[in-house]
């Protein structure tokens, strides 16, 4: 079954730390994976987008990082600020039929 | 470039009543999909029209269905809205057909009493 998986479910982080958001998939075959933020009240934005020979790419403080002989990206956020309170979500194209399946979304509060 | 606008943006409806949500799409872009959008589920993906056909559907009872016009602009329809139904839905438009590059509408919070 092709299944996206991301932790934690949320967690809260002091601002100018960083954090580290998982995200496990089942999906086969793999055509690439984008992480999203999604404001509350909004919809999601795109950060970064990657393929199957991406292992890392950035995007300002967003770092994402992709195994896929382990089917597992992390989204990395440096120097955390207010403005990073959001849902984070992973979602990964299956190249056969070219499906989106989207995972629940890790939830990121950022206190002063 | 304006972005993907959706109407209403908030709307109450009653069990058992119908609701229509219209979608804009980005100037150009001729792809738009539908999300429902809930705590328990998150994004579930219900159904993507191009060139005003549906092209791809989602695990939705037939209560949910949509359409495109010739400008693009699409609507989405619940029919015998259920308790249930209460979610953020959202609309995402793209240049083509499952495009990889998808730009969200801020959604429509839809409220069933």
């Amino acid at each position: 079954k092709n299944q996206v998986e991301q932790s934690p479910q949320s967690l809260i982080i002091l601002e100018g730390k960083n954090c580290t958001l998982q995200c496990n998939y089942t999906v086969s075959p793999f055509s690439n994976l984008r992480w999203y933020k999604q404001d509350t009240g909004r919809g999601p934005v795109s950060l970064t987008i990657m393929t199957f020979s991406e292992n890392t790419k950035s995007n300002g403080r967003y770092t994402a990082t992709l195994d896929a002989d382990t089917k597992q990206s992390s989204l990395h956020i440096t120097a955390s600020q207010l403005s990073d309170s959001a849902s984070y979500i992973c979602v990964v194209r299956r190249a056969a039929g070219n499906k989106l399946t989207f995972g629940g979304g890790t939830r990121v509060l950022v206190k002063p | 470039k304006a972005g993907v606008t959706q109407t209403p943006r908030y709307l109450i409806k009653t069990r058992g009543q119908q609701v229509t949500l219209s979608c804009s799409p980005i100037s150009g872009h001729r792809s738009v999909s539908w999300y429902q959008q809930t705590p328990g589920q998150g994004l579930q993906f219900l159904f993507e029209y191009f060139s005003e056909t549906q092209r791809n559907k989602g695990n939705f009872p037939g209560r949910f269905s949509g359409r495109q016009f010739s400008n693009s602009r699409s609507e989405m329809n619940v029919s015998t809205l259920e308790l249930g139904d209460s979610a953020l839905y959202l609309c995402a438009s793209s240049l083509l057909q499952g495009s990889n590059e998808q730009y969200f509408g801020p959604g429509t919070r839809l409220t069933v009493t």
